[in-house]
């Protein structure tokens, strides 16, 4: 069984500071990582996608890949409130057919 | 363009009912996936079809079936409902699920409540 680990949180920030999302993975085979924001009571909707070691930007925010250590982050420049939801780390699993996900981390920022 | 869009939003079973869940994936796409998400925990990987064919099957006990059409909208069926089945569950779209850099998209979800 595939597994994807993240801290549950929550994660507390203030305003303008920069969160970190930490994820890490079982399966070394794993090509694809994904970051999905949820808010309460709504679907998964994806921020980002990196599929090769180092940092990926895209706006205010960067993932970041080390295959060697199975690891994937999410970094939140300049949080607002409107960024508090719950962060979903996804891997792809066998032939690309379906996401593992972990239990997501709660982000919360104060105003 | 429209995104994938799932029916009904909210539905309320009793237990040992059957329901059906439909979803229709974002034009173009030809793969959908069912997820089932619990309050707290991570969607979790139920099925995945492709042109009709059934691609990836996750560790579901049988009451769980699910089909895709030519139009490549999918039912996720689930009989004998039991009170653990209470769940959002979500319909994701790809392309085609063969290649690594494809993404799911998320429809919004059905909420399912077994009392």
């Amino acid at each position: 069984q595939k597994e994807v680990e993240q801290n549950s949180g929550p994660l507390s920030v203030p305003e303008g500071a920069i969160a970190s999302l930490n994820c890490t993975y079982s399966d070394r085979g794993s090509q694809s990582f994904f970051w999905y924001r949820q808010y309460s009571g709504k679907s998964p909707e994806l921020i980002m996608f990196i599929y090769s070691n180092g940092d990926k930007e895209d706006g205010r925010f960067t993932a970041q890949l080390n295959k060697a250590s199975q690891y994937v982050s999410l970094l939140i420049r300049d949080s607002q409130p409107s960024d508090s939801a719950t962060y979903l780390c996804a891997v792809n699993g066998d032939n690309f057919n379906k996401f593992y996900f972990g239990s997501g981390t709660k982000l919360n920022v104060k105003p | 363009d429209a995104g994938v869009t799932q029916s009904p939003t909210h539905l309320i079973k009793t237990r040992g009912q059957q329901v059906t869940l439909r979803c229709s994936p974002i034009s173009g796409h030809k793969s959908v996936s069912w997820y089932q998400q619990v309050l707290g925990q991570g969607p979790q990987f139920i099925f995945q079809y492709y042109e009709k064919e059934e691609r990836g099957r996750g560790n579901f006990p049988d009451r769980f079936s699910a089909r895709q059409f030519p139009n490549y909208s999918s039912e996720l069926n689930v009989n004998a409902l039991l009170l653990g089945d209470s769940a959002l569950y979500l319909c994701a779209s790809t392309p085609s699920g063969l290649a690594a850099e494809e993404t799911q998209y998320f429809g919004p979800g059905t909420r399912l409540l077994v009392l």
